[in-house]
């Protein structure tokens, strides 16, 4: 089945971009979704389709994706996201779509 | 406004089954993909299936087949995840989540990620 490659973490200081990578065979021939998840907390959906962003999440939240890698930027970095953070893509091929990478906690200075 | 309650926490013995329902509420339950995911202590994410609440329609990830049943009830708006055959290793906790199907997804399926969670449940599997 496909796999998803996260970093186990990154950090950051305060007011500085976050950049968190998800590699896959051919990514960018997918649409790309991103969780975020706090301690005790139901992940919420921050980016999906690669970009676009739901309703309520911040335009310091974005995504970008091409070749090999997907990447989830943070600007302006607060202390509030701090979390952990998931891609995830809908593998159709695969009698098991649903597919999410191991996670990268952010951590921040 | 749009939400998924989950039924509370379990505590199973070894051997047994559980079944954890997921109350939707707030939109058109039969045009989203009712997915269930769970997540180990401290661990990451895991996929474990999806049902079409139209068609009744599911798919489950491999590592679960043979021990999970997805259902629904469109009368009450309720997906049901039920796992059979407990072990240690299922204590974790279990989210409902819901994303677009068909003419709800116009960009295509693919396209949508899981844009609502239900607030978890916790199984504990212990003899």
């Amino acid at each position: 089945s496909y796999v998803l490659t996260q970093p186990p973490s990154v950090s950051v200081a305060p007011g500085k971009t976050a950049r968190i990578t998800c590699g896959g065979n051919n990514i960018g021939s997918k649409s790309v979704h991103w969780y975020q998840q706090k301690p005790g907390q139901a992940p919420v959906l921050v980016v999906y389709d690669d970009s676009d962003r739901p309703s309520g999440i911040p335009e310091r939240f974005s995504g970008s994706n091409s070749g090999n890698t997907a990447t989830l930027t943070i600007s302006r970095v607060e202390a509030g996201d701090e979390a952990d953070y998931y891609c995830q893509v809908w593998d159709s091929s695969s009698d098991h779509p649903g597919v999410f990478g191991g996670g990268t906690k952010l951590t921040v200075l | 406004q749009v939400q998924l309650v989950q039924s509370g926490a379990e505590v199973k013995k070894p051997g047994a089954s559980v079944k954890v329902s997921c109350k939707a509420s707030g939109y058109t339950f039969t045009g989203y993909y009712m997915h269930w995911v769970r997540q180990a202590p401290g661990q990451g994410l895991e996929w474990m299936g999806r049902i079409n609440p139209n068609s009744g329609g599911t798919n489950y990830a491999q590592k679960f087949q043979g021990r999970v049943t997805m259902t629904r009830d469109t009368s009450i708006s309720t997906a049901y995840m039920e796992l059979s055959r407990l072990r240690s290793d299922d204590t974790v906790v279990y989210y409902c989540a819901r994303a677009p199907a068909g003419i709800y997804a116009p960009e295509g399926e693919a396209n949508y990620g899981m844009d609502v969670w239900g607030q978890g449940t916790t199984v504990t599997v212990s003899s």
